[in-house]
């Protein structure tokens, strides 16, 4: 069974651009986690999403927006990107009412 | 508050015992986590010990929970070259509706030879 995939694996934007990451969670995983790791540190969450609802938002800006699709398949969008943003993000996946959150290989976004 | 403490650095002669050390802020928490992480990988989910447990023994990998100082331990025997990650020690708070996970800011393990 595939694991956790993330798409892009490395992107590079400018300041003030937007950018969409993607992710598919491990098959009959019907929630999704975003996390933000930067470099030197540990992850700290964002969203999570289950059935396509937000169940929960971390300590983020409006910038950051996410939405789960039908096939639980979840996107990361960030507006007018700053240099701060730049990180690895990383998606996780989990059974309903798991305790055990799968991550993909995450998305390095470099922000210039 | 929501806060995980770590040392960050561990260095260990390889065949030796490594011990990884975490203390947690959070009372409320239902599930501790150790996860491994490769440079340039994600997060690989290591083990984990729910919080009305002392310890929790996998193979190589031994989980020590105290709740009442919250404080955290993973002991990994006969440690290899392969073993050589970063380590980070997480919680869930089980207060949220959301499966959030609070994580420390890492161990990295080196070994020596």
């Amino acid at each position: 069974d595939a694991g956790v995939t993330q798409s892009p694996t490395h992107l590079i934007k400018t300041r003030g651009q937007h950018v969409t990451l993607r992710c598919s969670p491990i098959s009959g995983h019907k929630s999704v986690s975003w996390y933000q790791q930067v470099l030197g540190q540990g992850p700290q969450f964002i969203f999570q999403y289950y059935e396509k609802e937000e169940r929960g938002r971390g300590n983020f800006p409006d910038r950051f927006s996410a939405r789960q699709f039908p096939n639980y398949s979840s996107e990361l969008n960030v507006n007018a990107l700053l240099l701060g943003d730049s990180a690895l993000y990383l998606c996780a996946s989990s059974l309903p009412g798991g305790n055990e959150q799968f991550f993909g290989p995450g998305t390095r976004l470099t922000v210039l | 508050g929501e806060d995980v403490e770590q040392s960050l650095f561990l260095s260990v002669r390889e065949g030796d015992s490594s011990v990884i050390n975490c203390t947690y802020t959070d009372s409320s928490s239902t599930y501790l986590y150790w996860y491994k992480q490769e440079p340039g990988a994600g997060l690989q989910l290591l083990t984990y010990i729910f919080s009305n447990m002392d310890m929790k023994q996998d193979q190589r990998l031994t989980v020590l929970l105290n709740k009442k100082d919250k404080h955290l331990s993973l002991r990994i025997a006969d440690t290899q070259t392969g073993d050589s990650a970063i380590y980070f020690c997480a919680y869930d708070p089980g207060y949220s509706s959301a499966s959030k996970i609070i994580f420390g800011s890492g161990t990295r393990l080196s070994i020596r030879p």
